[in-house]
Protein backbone atom coordinates (compact mmCIF):
# COMPACT_ATOMS: atom_id res chain seq x y z
CA UNK A 1 0.00 0.00 0.00
CA UNK A 2 1.44 3.31 -0.82
CA UNK A 3 1.80 5.38 2.06
CA UNK A 4 3.87 7.73 4.33
CA UNK A 5 4.62 6.52 7.81
CA UNK A 6 5.27 8.40 10.54
CA UNK A 7 6.60 7.56 13.95
CA UNK A 8 6.21 8.15 17.09
CA UNK A 9 2.05 8.85 16.73
CA UNK A 10 2.57 10.24 20.13
CA UNK A 11 5.01 11.47 22.03
CA UNK A 12 5.84 13.15 25.17
CA UNK A 13 9.12 14.66 26.43
CA UNK A 14 11.02 17.19 28.27
CA UNK A 15 12.89 20.66 27.35
CA UNK A 16 15.93 20.15 25.71
CA UNK A 17 15.88 16.67 25.04
CA UNK A 18 16.63 15.96 21.37
CA UNK A 19 14.23 14.08 19.65
CA UNK A 20 13.83 12.64 15.93
CA UNK A 21 10.26 12.52 14.02
CA UNK A 22 10.92 9.62 11.45
CA UNK A 23 9.00 10.34 8.24
CA UNK A 24 9.18 7.02 5.02
CA UNK A 25 7.14 6.94 2.39
CA UNK A 26 7.16 4.17 0.02
CA UNK A 27 6.16 5.41 -3.58
CA UNK A 28 9.50 6.47 -4.64
CA UNK A 29 8.30 10.51 -4.21
CA UNK A 30 10.80 13.22 -4.91
CA UNK A 31 9.17 15.82 -2.70
CA UNK A 32 9.02 15.68 1.01
CA UNK A 33 7.80 17.88 3.41
CA UNK A 34 7.24 18.50 7.13
CA UNK A 35 4.10 20.85 8.59
CA UNK A 36 2.98 21.70 11.95
CA UNK A 37 -0.89 22.49 12.78
CA UNK A 38 -1.55 24.44 15.73
CA UNK A 39 -5.52 25.40 16.59
CA UNK A 40 -6.51 28.43 14.25
CA UNK A 41 -3.06 28.54 12.57
CA UNK A 42 -3.54 26.03 10.03
CA UNK A 43 -1.09 23.90 8.67
CA UNK A 44 2.56 25.46 8.13
CA UNK A 45 5.58 24.15 6.58
CA UNK A 46 9.01 23.86 8.64
CA UNK A 47 11.31 22.29 6.18
CA UNK A 48 11.06 20.79 2.53
CA UNK A 49 13.21 18.40 0.17
CA UNK A 50 13.12 18.84 -3.49
CA UNK A 51 15.71 15.18 -3.73
CA UNK A 52 17.87 13.68 -1.60
CA UNK A 53 20.31 15.75 -0.15
CA UNK A 54 18.47 18.94 -1.12
CA UNK A 55 16.42 20.79 1.66
CA UNK A 56 14.93 23.77 2.19
CA UNK A 57 13.40 26.71 5.19
CA UNK A 58 10.06 26.72 4.96
CA UNK A 59 7.96 29.31 7.15
CA UNK A 60 8.53 27.93 10.52
CA UNK A 61 12.00 26.37 10.20
CA UNK A 62 13.08 27.82 13.75
CA UNK A 63 13.92 24.81 16.03
CA UNK A 64 13.86 22.62 13.83
CA UNK A 65 16.21 20.39 11.50
CA UNK A 66 16.00 17.89 8.84
CA UNK A 67 17.74 15.41 6.51
CA UNK A 68 17.14 13.96 3.26
CA UNK A 69 19.98 11.38 2.73
CA UNK A 70 17.96 8.72 1.24
CA UNK A 71 14.88 9.23 -0.86
CA UNK A 72 12.34 7.56 1.14
CA UNK A 73 13.10 9.21 4.71
CA UNK A 74 12.91 12.47 5.60
CA UNK A 75 13.69 13.10 9.72
CA UNK A 76 12.30 15.73 11.21
CA UNK A 77 15.17 16.42 14.13
CA UNK A 78 14.48 19.43 17.39
CA UNK A 79 18.16 19.51 18.69
CA UNK A 80 16.45 20.97 21.90
CA UNK A 81 12.54 21.17 22.19
CA UNK A 82 10.79 24.11 23.69
CA UNK A 83 7.27 23.74 25.01
CA UNK A 84 6.24 26.38 21.92
CA UNK A 85 7.41 22.87 19.71
CA UNK A 86 3.80 21.41 21.19
CA UNK A 87 2.13 20.59 17.83
CA UNK A 88 0.30 17.96 15.60
CA UNK A 89 3.46 17.89 12.84
CA UNK A 90 2.50 16.40 9.63
CA UNK A 91 4.99 14.29 7.00
CA UNK A 92 3.56 14.65 3.57
CA UNK A 93 5.71 13.56 -0.31
CA UNK A 94 4.20 13.68 -3.46
CA UNK A 95 6.22 13.27 -7.34
CA UNK A 96 7.13 16.58 -7.41
CA UNK A 97 6.93 20.37 -5.36
CA UNK A 98 3.76 21.27 -8.32
CA UNK A 99 1.83 18.65 -6.26
CA UNK A 100 1.20 16.96 -9.47
CA UNK A 101 -1.25 14.06 -10.08
CA UNK A 102 -3.06 12.93 -6.83
CA UNK A 103 -1.45 15.90 -4.91
CA UNK A 104 0.74 15.13 -1.47
CA UNK A 105 0.33 12.06 0.82
CA UNK A 106 0.50 12.93 4.29
CA UNK A 107 1.17 11.07 7.03
CA UNK A 108 -1.01 9.89 9.93
CA UNK A 109 0.48 12.81 12.39
CA UNK A 110 2.60 13.10 15.49
CA UNK A 111 1.32 14.30 18.60
CA UNK A 112 4.10 15.97 20.41
CA UNK A 113 3.70 17.58 23.61
CA UNK A 114 7.17 19.65 25.44
CA UNK A 115 6.96 19.89 29.03
CA UNK B 1 2.90 34.07 -1.85
CA UNK B 2 -0.36 31.93 -2.88
CA UNK B 3 -2.23 33.08 -0.53
CA UNK B 4 -5.68 31.11 -0.38
CA UNK B 5 -8.63 32.81 1.78
CA UNK B 6 -12.20 30.40 2.34
CA UNK B 7 -14.69 31.10 4.59
CA UNK B 8 -13.86 29.72 7.81
CA UNK B 9 -17.17 27.35 8.80
CA UNK B 10 -19.83 26.80 6.89
CA UNK B 11 -23.20 24.20 8.51
CA UNK B 12 -25.06 22.17 6.08
CA UNK B 13 -27.91 19.55 6.14
CA UNK B 14 -27.81 15.90 5.42
CA UNK B 15 -28.60 14.86 1.59
CA UNK B 16 -27.74 19.24 0.57
CA UNK B 17 -25.05 20.28 -2.34
CA UNK B 18 -22.24 22.14 -1.10
CA UNK B 19 -20.26 24.48 -2.49
CA UNK B 20 -16.55 26.14 -1.02
CA UNK B 21 -15.25 28.79 -2.47
CA UNK B 22 -11.52 29.39 -2.35
CA UNK B 23 -9.83 32.52 -4.17
CA UNK B 24 -6.22 32.40 -4.74
CA UNK B 25 -5.14 35.62 -6.43
CA UNK B 26 -0.85 34.48 -7.30
CA UNK B 27 -1.57 30.95 -8.98
CA UNK B 28 0.94 29.97 -11.23
CA UNK B 29 0.13 29.70 -14.36
CA UNK B 30 1.24 25.81 -14.73
CA UNK B 31 -0.10 24.44 -11.62
CA UNK B 32 -2.62 22.48 -10.15
CA UNK B 33 -5.22 23.56 -8.17
CA UNK B 34 -6.14 20.87 -5.33
CA UNK B 35 -8.25 20.27 -2.49
CA UNK B 36 -7.77 18.54 0.64
CA UNK B 37 -10.30 16.93 3.57
CA UNK B 38 -9.07 16.84 6.94
CA UNK B 39 -10.89 14.89 9.81
CA UNK B 40 -9.61 15.51 13.14
CA UNK B 41 -5.85 13.90 14.12
CA UNK B 42 -5.59 12.74 10.64
CA UNK B 43 -3.68 14.19 7.83
CA UNK B 44 -4.98 16.27 4.67
CA UNK B 45 -6.66 13.49 1.86
CA UNK B 46 -6.51 13.97 -1.82
CA UNK B 47 -10.32 14.93 -2.37
CA UNK B 48 -10.10 16.40 -6.24
CA UNK B 49 -7.36 18.13 -8.65
CA UNK B 50 -7.65 20.29 -11.57
CA UNK B 51 -5.89 23.20 -13.66
CA UNK B 52 -9.40 24.58 -15.44
CA UNK B 53 -13.01 24.09 -16.29
CA UNK B 54 -14.52 21.49 -14.65
CA UNK B 55 -13.50 18.10 -12.99
CA UNK B 56 -16.00 15.32 -11.47
CA UNK B 57 -14.51 12.31 -9.54
CA UNK B 58 -16.78 9.74 -7.27
CA UNK B 59 -16.85 12.30 -4.18
CA UNK B 60 -16.80 15.74 -5.42
CA UNK B 61 -16.53 18.32 -8.61
CA UNK B 62 -14.59 21.35 -9.17
CA UNK B 63 -15.31 24.01 -10.51
CA UNK B 64 -12.63 26.65 -12.06
CA UNK B 65 -12.85 29.83 -14.02
CA UNK B 66 -11.28 31.02 -16.79
CA UNK B 67 -9.22 33.19 -14.98
CA UNK B 68 -8.30 30.79 -11.92
CA UNK B 69 -7.64 33.36 -9.46
CA UNK B 70 -10.58 30.63 -7.85
CA UNK B 71 -11.94 27.72 -7.61
CA UNK B 72 -15.04 26.03 -6.09
CA UNK B 73 -15.52 22.40 -4.76
CA UNK B 74 -19.03 21.26 -4.66
CA UNK B 75 -19.92 18.06 -2.53
CA UNK B 76 -23.17 16.12 -3.94
CA UNK B 77 -25.47 15.36 -1.44
CA UNK B 78 -23.35 15.64 1.70
CA UNK B 79 -23.96 12.67 4.69
CA UNK B 80 -22.76 13.04 8.47
CA UNK B 81 -19.37 11.80 7.22
CA UNK B 82 -18.08 14.79 5.25
CA UNK B 83 -18.26 17.08 8.41
CA UNK B 84 -14.78 17.81 8.23
CA UNK B 85 -12.25 20.75 7.67
CA UNK B 86 -11.22 21.30 3.66
CA UNK B 87 -8.42 23.06 2.10
CA UNK B 88 -7.60 24.21 -1.19
CA UNK B 89 -3.48 24.31 -1.85
CA UNK B 90 -2.07 26.36 -4.58
CA UNK B 91 1.39 27.38 -5.71
CA UNK B 92 2.76 30.43 -6.52
CA UNK B 93 5.17 31.34 -9.01
CA UNK B 94 8.14 30.67 -6.79
CA UNK B 95 6.95 27.11 -6.05
CA UNK B 96 5.86 27.97 -2.90
CA UNK B 97 2.67 26.02 -1.27
CA UNK B 98 0.30 27.68 1.36
CA UNK B 99 -2.35 25.91 3.01
CA UNK B 100 -5.09 28.47 4.20
CA UNK B 101 -6.75 27.92 7.55
CA UNK B 102 -9.82 26.19 5.47
CA UNK B 103 -13.05 25.04 5.70
CA UNK B 104 -14.68 24.09 8.52
CA UNK B 105 -18.05 22.14 6.79
CA UNK B 106 -21.00 21.00 9.44
CA UNK B 107 -23.18 18.52 8.35
CA UNK B 108 -26.53 18.51 10.18
CA UNK B 109 -29.11 15.31 10.60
Amino acid sequence: EAQVTQNPRYLITVTGKKLTVTCSQNMNHEYMSWYRQDPGLGLRQIYYSMNVEVTDKGDVPEGYKVSRKEKRNFPLILESPSPNQTSLYFCASSLSPRQGRDGYTFGSGTRLTVV
Amino acid sequence: LAKTTQPISMDSYEGQEVNITCSHNNIATNDYITWYQQFPSQGPRFIIQGYKTKVTNEVASLFIPADRKSSTLSLPRVSLSDTAVYYCLVGDPLDKYIFGTGTRLKVLA
